[in-house]
């Protein structure tokens, strides 16, 4: 099965600077990468598909960019209310697997 | 809006078996989507359990071997997940997914935490 890769583990990022996480897999998945934002005591949220991808309702400072194995979910103006645990997951190949995930800090 | 709610036994003896529901409201299971089951125990990544289509074609994660099973009953628009000979392993949050052709999650539930203990 594919291994997903997520770093760092933890990011602390002020309010309003950009925050930067990176996904790697140990095989290509194409561009078949989502990205979701899990908030404490709330049901995960899909965030990006497709690697560029926003989902309904998703803002625009959430952005998503890479191809094979390297990829990158971009923060480019951070808010309170996007802390907590972010995950990867490729569904490029049977079974899908996530990463395991990156805490985001407010500052 | 799709809406998915777990229920079942939170505590599950070891050797015994998991089962859970998965209530949708909102939608139907005559499209397109896939119903699957993850789940994530504590200070891990999510793990993907297996999926259901509406025809009940299943696929699981190889990793359970043969200890799952995920059915479905359209008339109640419920789905629900049985793991077998279960282990303190096998403690985490259980969630129930609508995945688009299989895919991406696009709707999670909140998910219940199941702990195995005796």
């Amino acid at each position: 099965e594919r291994v997903m890769t997520q770093s760092p583990a933890t990011l602390s990022v002020f309010p309003g600077e950009r925050a930067t996480l990176s996904c790697r897999a140990s095989e290509d998945v194409s561009s078949n990468l989502a990205w979701y934002q899990h908030a404490p005591g709330q049901a995960p949220r899909l965030l990006i598909y497709g690697t560029t991808n926003r989902a309904t309702g998703v803002p625009a400072r959430f952005s998503g960019s890479g191809f094979g194995t390297e990829f990158t979910l971009t923060i480019s103006s951070l808010q309170s209310e996007d802390s907590g645990f972010y995950y990867c997951q490729q569904y490029n190949n049977w079974p899908r697997t996530f990463g395991q995930g990156t805490k985001v800090e407010i500052k | 809006q799709v809406q998915l709610l777990e229920s079942g036994p939170k505590l599950v003896e070891p050797s015994g078996t998991l089962s859970l529901t998965c209530v949708v409201s909102g939608g139907s299971f005559s499209s397109s989507d896939w119903w699957s089951w993850v789940r994530q125990a504590p200070g891990k990544g999510p793990e993907w359990i297996g999926e259901i289509y509406h025809e009940g074609n299943t696929n699981y994660n190889p990793s359970f071997n043969s200890r799952v099973t995920i059915s479905l009953d359209k008339s109640k628009n419920q789905f629900y997940l049985s793991l077998s000979s279960v282990t303190a392993a096998d403690t985490a949050m259980y969630y129930c997914t609508k995945d688009p052709f299989g895919d991406y999650t696009e709707h999670w539930g909140r998910g219940t935490l199941v702990t195995v203990s005796s």
